[in-house]
């Protein structure tokens, strides 16, 4: 049982670089969603799409970029990389209804 | 806007102790969830509370919730060392739609 993958696990980037964070699950889940988390602050929602076709923005939005084409796959992206982006990123998808959500091992991303 | 809010944000406690964790949150929501993290590692669901007065319990932790108080608890009984690590509540908003929002986290260290 896969669940929700994120590719990579880590990465380093230089300031202005773009890249694309990785997410994809096997579940049919139809609610996906991005949580940056770092120290002190608990995860905060980046962005969040309910189905195919369908984003939107959560709480800290600026600077990057999601779409969503297919149900399994959930694709962030950073524009222009910046130092204040350094953090950790999670994805997660839950199923309709009541169920809790299934969250990814997390990317872990430094930009010098 | 939805805020969750959790104390303490840092708890020690000795082997054996009993303590309790609060999750406050301003809007109406009957769909609470607790969720534990290890140090690196990515977050796991412990119980999912949907009604007023709903009560789960898994081993050492038993958590709970009022919706007229908007209140979750999750209570910790004669506590052990694996139990260290940080708690997260989450509470969906009312609508469907409405992403989750987390709480800051509870730190706990179970000391000998």
């Amino acid at each position: 049982n896969a669940g929700v993958t994120q590719t990579p696990k880590f990465q380093v980037l230089k300031t202005g670089q773009s890249m694309t964070l990785q997410c994809a699950q096997d579940m049919n889940h139809e609610y996906m969603s991005w949580y940056r988390q770092d120290p002190g602050m608990g995860l905060r929602l980046i962005h969040y799409s309910v189905g195919a076709g369908i984003t939107d923005q959560g709480e800290v939005p600026n600077g990057y970029n999601v779409s969503r084409s297919t149900t399994e796959d959930f694709p962030l992206r950073l524009l222009s990389a910046a130092p204040s982006q350094t953090s950790v990123y999670f994805c997660a998808s839950q199923d309709g209804g009541n169920q809790p959500q299934h969250f990814g091992d997390g990317t872990r991303l430094s930009i010098l | 806007e939805l805020k969750v809010e959790q104390n303490p944000l840092f708890l020690s406690m000795q082997e054996g102790k009993n303590y309790t964790i609060y999750c406050n949150y301003s809007t109406t929501s009957d769909r609470l969830y607790w969720y534990r993290q290890d140090p690196g590692k990515s977050l796991e669901s412990l119980f999912v509370l949907l009604s007023n007065g709903a009560v789960k319990q898994e081993g050492r932790l038993m958590a709970s919730l009022d919706t007229k108080a908007r209140l979750s608890t999750l209570h910790i009984t004669a506590a052990v060392h694996d139990l260290s690590a940080t708690y997260f509540c989450a509470v969906d908003g009312f609508s469907r739609n409405t992403p989750l929002v987390f709480g800051k986290g509870t730190r706990l260290s179970v000391i000998a």
